[in-house]
């Protein structure tokens, strides 16, 4: 059974542009979440999608956004880069549905903003 | 919201030694307590998690113990062999779904295992 997957594996942009990463989930997981792993900071919570609505969103600003498919697949947009963006970006999945405590994690994504 | 912190930051072993992460949670409704562990350039993967009703549970040589009341809850690893060198992370989180699910890390420990 394939893991959760992510794309790309690395994205270089500049400050100003926009970036989009994508996720697949675990087949059969309805829940995607999104975490910033910047060095010395652990994981920050992003967001959570669930049967295609977001349900929770961490400390940051409108500029992150995202959404999830009716494949439950999910896309995260990060608009007007600063340089402080720069970090891996971490997808998970889980069941949902009340049982969604158990996260799958990608390899991520790293951004990198120069 | 909740807040967990985790100490050491950094942890350096001999091989055959245990090893021993602590974390604290801020929000006292928090009920489920998993642990990551992430090897360099990996993805974090789950190696043991716990619940609010449980005191202690224990797979091979990783062990987590929970404190409800100090809210604090550890582990621990014995025998430690090369491969257990990783980031370790400690996350707490409050309900199973609900809109306000959310886990929250620690900023995680880098354990380190000298042959």
């Amino acid at each position: 059974e394939a893991g959760v997957t992510q794309s790309p594996t690395h994205l270089i942009k500049t400050r100003g542009q926009q970036a989009t990463l994508r996720c697949s989930p675990i087949s059969g997981h309805t829940s995607v979440y999104w975490y910033q792993q910047a060095l010395g900071l652990g994981l920050q919570f992003l967001l959570w999608y669930d049967e295609g609505e977001e349900r929770n969103r961490g400390n940051f600003p409108p500029r992150f956004s995202g959404r999830q498919f009716p494949n439950y697949s999910s896309e995260l947009n990060v608009n007007a880069l600063e340089l402080e963006d720069s970090a891996l970006y971490l997808c998970a999945s889980s069941l949902g549905q009340g049982n969604n405590e158990k996260l799958f994690f990608g390899s991520g994504t790293q951004l990198s903003v120069l | 919201g909740e807040n967990v912190e985790q100490h050491p930051s950094t942890l350096s072993v001999q091989e055959g030694d245990s090893a021993v992460i602590k974390c604290t949670y801020s929000d006292s409704a928090s009920n489920y307590f998993p642990w990551y562990k992430q090897e360099l350039g990996k993805r974090p993967q789950l190696i043991i998690d716990i619940r609010s009703n449980v005191g202690e549970k224990k797979d091979q040589r990783i062990a987590v113990t929970l404190n409800k009341t100090a809210k604090h809850f550890s582990l621990h690893i014995t025998e430690t062999q090369p491969e257990d060198s990783a980031v370790y992370f400690c996350a707490a989180s409050k309900g199973s779904g609900g809109s306000n699910y959310k886990l929250t890390f620690g900023k995680g420990t880098l354990l380190t295992v000298n042959p």
